[in-house]
């Protein structure tokens, strides 16, 4: 089985800091990645996925996550955040499938609220 | 804009109660999952389909039960309401699992 585990449940930072959250994840067989961003009263949106080659991704508004397959670990960063990153931070695994039939269903960890402070 | 549906964005039932919450996915896109968000529990994967079938189960009562029509549209169907199911219901579809903007439930 699988499981994620994000280390922080709030992360307070101020405006224009740099931010890491920490995500660690367990399994016995490869996985991909994903972080996902939800503002309040929103739903998830994709932030950004590892699914192969590089382990560096990075995201159209400046967030960047590393795959270390040694420390299982797939940290998000962001050299200098803003205002309006203030949101939670959520890190998922799924098991690749074979064939067709979509991916399998992803595993969330608890979540990482960011904070945002002018 | 995910290019994910669902419908109704709120819905408030008292206990005991039916309720039925419908996603229709991208244009397209062929896998339905269903997701239930908690404060106690989190992100909880309830229910997968693809094209039609079921495709895989996480922890989904038996109270629950969901479908997938030949439009690709699905149901997320919810009975005997108790206060605890009170959540954010998500769908998602395509590979990458686009996410739809939840159906909040209230059970009182």
């Amino acid at each position: 089985a699988q499981s994620v585990t994000q280390l922080d449940s709030q992360v307070p930072v101020f405006e224009e800091a740099p931010v890491e959250l920490r995500c660690n994840y367990s399994s016995s067989v490869s996985v991909y990645l994903f972080w996902y961003v939800q503002y309040p009263n929103q739903g998830l949106q994709l932030l950004l996925k590892y699914l192969s080659g590089s382990t560096l991704v990075e995201s159209i508004n400046g967030f960047e996550a590393e795959f270390n397959k040694s420390q299982t670990s797939f940290h998000l960063r962001k050299p200098s955040v803003h205002i309006s990153d203030t949101a939670e931070y959520f890190c998922a695994v799924s098991v690749p499938r074979l064939g067709s039939g979509g991916y399998n269903k992803l595993i969330f960890g608890a979540g990482t609220r960011l904070a945002v402070h002018p | 804009d995910s290019g994910v549906t669902q419908t109704p964005k709120h819905l408030i039932t008292a206990t005991g109660q039916r309720v039925t919450l419908r996603c229709s996915p991208r244009s397209g896109d062929l896998s339905v999952y269903w997701y239930q968000q908690s404060l106690d529990q989190g992100l909880q994967f309830l229910i997968q389909y693809y094209n039609g079938e079921e495709r895989a189960k996480g922890n989904i009562l038996e109270r629950f039960s969901a479908q997938q029509f030949p439009d690709l549209h699905s149901e997320l169907n919810l009975s005997s309401l108790e206060l605890g199911d009170s959540a954010l219901y998500f769908c998602a579809s395509s590979v990458e699992q686009y996410f739809g903007p939840g159906t909040r439930l209230t059970v009182t």
